[in-house]
């Protein structure tokens, strides 16, 4: 089956530590894409990637960097620059960044806690 | 810039009892519309969608929507809510940025159903 998968589900990290989200898709999509969610407060959008080896920051990439190496791979570190880490991050894919029709996909998601 | 605005935080409804959840969006265009459906501690699955044509569409577990451009609305609807509804709704909204920009899906802040027996 198609699909997005991410690891770990739940994620614990002490202060002062950068830690890596996975995302894999094996869609065959050209698109994938990073967001936070906090309680009461949508999904906010991290990074983005339209095309393999290219990305672009977000409304709130800073504390954040990713990678876009494969095409169906998109990690996504928090670094210790990052004030407030705890919340759940969602990965997404879709066909293409650039047709607003292309619904996106999203995979189950990483619960971080930093203690 | 694009907006979604679900005025409700939080909906209580019976089971069995119809459910409406609302959704305006800012955007001066015609907006592509999305209903997204999020299970606790899932990820987002797409209920239905809008591009054009019948403003009246259908999704998956009985949903339906309908867009009302005079009213910036996609209001969300079932006629009957089964005790498997319960989760958070997220309307979303994506705009054609032309050419190869990327076309960003903004979301509204959600609205948690909650039924009852």
């Amino acid at each position: 089956d198609g699909g997005i998968t991410q690891s770990p589900k739940y994620l614990f990290r002490k202060e002062g530590q950068n830690v890596t989200l996975s995302c894999e898709q094996n869609l065959n999509h050209d698109a994938m894409y990073w967001y936070r969610q906090d309680p009461g407060q949508g999904l906010r959008l991290i990074y983005y990637s339209q095309i393999v080896n290219d990305f672009q920051k977000g409304d709130i990439a800073e504390g954040y960097s990713v990678s876009r190496e494969k095409k169906e791979s998109f990690p996504l570190t928090v670094t210790s620059a990052q004030k407030n880490p705890t919340a759940f991050y969602l990965c997404a894919s879709s066909l293409s960044g650039t047709a607003p029709y292309n619904e996106q996909f999203f995979g189950p998601g990483t619960r971080l806690t930093v203690l | 810039a694009q907006s979604v605005t679900q005025p409700d935080i939080h909906i209580t409804v019976s089971e069995g009892a119809s459910l409406e959840l609302r959704c305006n969006y800012s955007y001066g265009a015609t907006p592509y519309l999305f209903w997204y459906v999020q299970s606790p501690g899932q990820g987002l699955q797409l209920l239905l969608k809008y591009f054009s044509g019948d403003t009246l569409v259908q999704g998956i577990k009985g949903f339906e929507a309908e867009f009302k451009r005079s009213q910036s609305s996609f209001n969300l609807r079932k006629p009957s809510v089964h005790w498997s509804d319960a989760a958070e709704y997220f309307c979303a909204v994506s705009m054609d940025a032309g050419g190869t920009s990327y076309g960003k899906l903004t979301f509204g802040q959600g609205t948690i159903l909650t039924v009852h027996p």
